[in-house]
């Protein structure tokens, strides 16, 4: 099955910096590649999600590249912000979508002000 | 906020015990998917439901079981109940099954004593 690393575990940046947050994955059908932003006490909550067929996306200060070769994807978030601290996860899934999401360990932002 | 509701928010059981969680999907959303998340973990994929039937299954054992009814709301069932059950149940809704999105609820925090 499906096999998702996640790096950094946490990552501390100065406000008004940029994070950047790396994932790979094992199996080359996964074609769907979404980032959550999970609040203390929330559910994950969705910030952009890019498909196999595209290299980068981007919307406002968050943007996702993915390269298929090397079967890694990563978050990028500019401009940084308080309210960004938050757990990231990336998640990875197959066409078929019965297998479910297979999601990496999370990476903890803290902003520092 | 997605949309998806979850029922109840907390529930405290005890090791041999049976226990059942509500999802409500997103309005127009026909496929239910469910999770564990343990603490400090990502979350991982129980199984998926769509059109009233079990539609996928991660790593979990049978005495996990669901339902998805008419109006494709959701329940998780856990039968004889584990400390290792222990965590955060999440509920994702989605349109379709082909690797469409998927939203998250607050999930529904269960320990086990």
């Amino acid at each position: 099955g499906e096999n998702v690393e996640q790096h950094p575990s946490t990552l501390s940046v100065q406000e008004g910096d940029s994070a950047v947050i790396k994932c790979t994955y094992s199996d080359s059908a996964s074609n769907y590649f979404p980032w959550y932003k999970q609040e203390l006490g929330k559910g994950p909550q969705l910030i952009i999600d890019i498909r196999s067929n595209v290299g980068e996306k981007k919307d406002q200060r968050i943007a996702v590249t993915l390269n298929k070769t090397a079967k890694h994807f990563s978050l990028h978030i500019t401009e940084t912000q308080p309210e960004d601290s938050a757990v990231y996860f990336c998640a990875a899934m197959a066409g078929g979508g019965a297998d479910g999401l297979t999601f990496g360990k999370g990476t903890h932002l803290i902003i520092q002000p | 906020e997605t949309g998806v509701t979850q029922s109840p928010t907390h529930l405290i059981k005890t090791r041999g015990q049976q226990v059942t969680l509500r999802c409500s999907s997103q309005s127009g959303h026909n496929t239910v998917s469910w999770y564990q998340q343990a603490l400090g973990q990502g979350p991982q994929f129980i199984f998926q439901y769509y059109r009233e039937e079990e539609n996928g299954r991660g790593n979990f054992p049978p005495r996990f079981s669901g339902l998805q009814f008419p109006n494709y709301s959701s329940e998780l069932n856990v039968n004889a109940l584990e400390l290792d059950d222990s965590a955060l149940y999440l509920c994702a809704s989605s349109l379709g099954t082909g690797g469409e999105t998927q939203y998250f609820g607050p999930g529904t925090r269960l320990l086990v004593l």
